[in-house]
């Protein structure tokens, strides 16, 4: 069974650039899509975009271009970058892969709170 | 692009059965049968219950069912648990490559 783990710091100042970085157990690496989502605190679940091993990646467009999704294939790690973050980023943010045909997610990474504040 | 439609909670006795519904437009829930649901218990990380609208994963109890009627799918859950306790999610595909979340439903055991 494939494990995803999430990691990056924990605390990111307004304006300022979130990085995070998800490491994949599974030698399946390349087959499949992968994806962030997030869920602010209080708020339900908010997808942000999703990557493929061909460097193909689509966006929720409400991020207004701020989300980069990214691979690493060599190391199997999926990476997350959000531009210009305020407090309305803060949240868990989690990593999962997307599955049949693909637009459901299985399994998920434990997920890794950051906080916007200064 | 906004979220889909969901009660924010439901309760119901052990044994008994619930439904919980998640509105769309014609531009997701409408238009595919690409719906899956989450359930996602206090602490954790959110489970892959239902996909493709009505299949559920190896492993995952034939107790949650998923449906769908016009622009609103739904998620049934029958003969409740203790463990059922938890907030679930609908997500759906809503073209152009892109997916969107209901805000979440808790449902109380009582």
């Amino acid at each position: 069974q494939v494990h995803l783990q999430e990691s990056g710091p924990g605390l990111v100042k307004p304006s300022e650039t979130l990085s995070l970085t998800c490491s994949v157990s599974d030698d399946s690496f390349s087959h499949y899509y992968w994806t962030w989502i997030r869920r602010p605190a209080g708020k339900g679940l908010e997808w942000i975009g999703r990557v493929y091993f061909t460097g193909d990646t689509n966006y929720n467009p409400s991020l207004k271009g701020r989300a980069t999704v990214s691979m690493d294939e060599p190391k199997r790690q999926i990476s997350l970058t959000l531009t210009s973050v305020t407090a309305a980023d803060t949240g868990v943010y989690y990593c999962a892969r997307v599955v049949s045909p693909p637009t459901s997610f299985d399994p998920w990474g434990q997920g890794t709170l950051v906080t916007v504040t200064s | 692009q906004a979220a889909l439609t969901q009660p924010a909670s439901v309760s119901g006795s052990p044994g008994q059965s619930i439904t919980i519904s998640c509105k769309g437009t014609n531009s997701d829930v409408g238009s595919y049968n690409l719906v899956s649901w989450y359930q996602q218990q206090s602490g954790k990380a959110p489970k892959l219950i239902i996909y493709e609208g009505t299949k559920r994963p190896s492993g995952v109890s034939e107790r949650f069912s998923g449906s769908k009627s016009g622009k609103t799918a739904f998620l049934t859950i029958s003969g409740l648990l203790s463990e059922d306790e938890a907030d679930y999610h609908c997500c759906s595909y809503a073209g152009r490559s892109t997916l969107i979340f209901g805000a979440g439903t808790s449902l109380t055991v009582l």
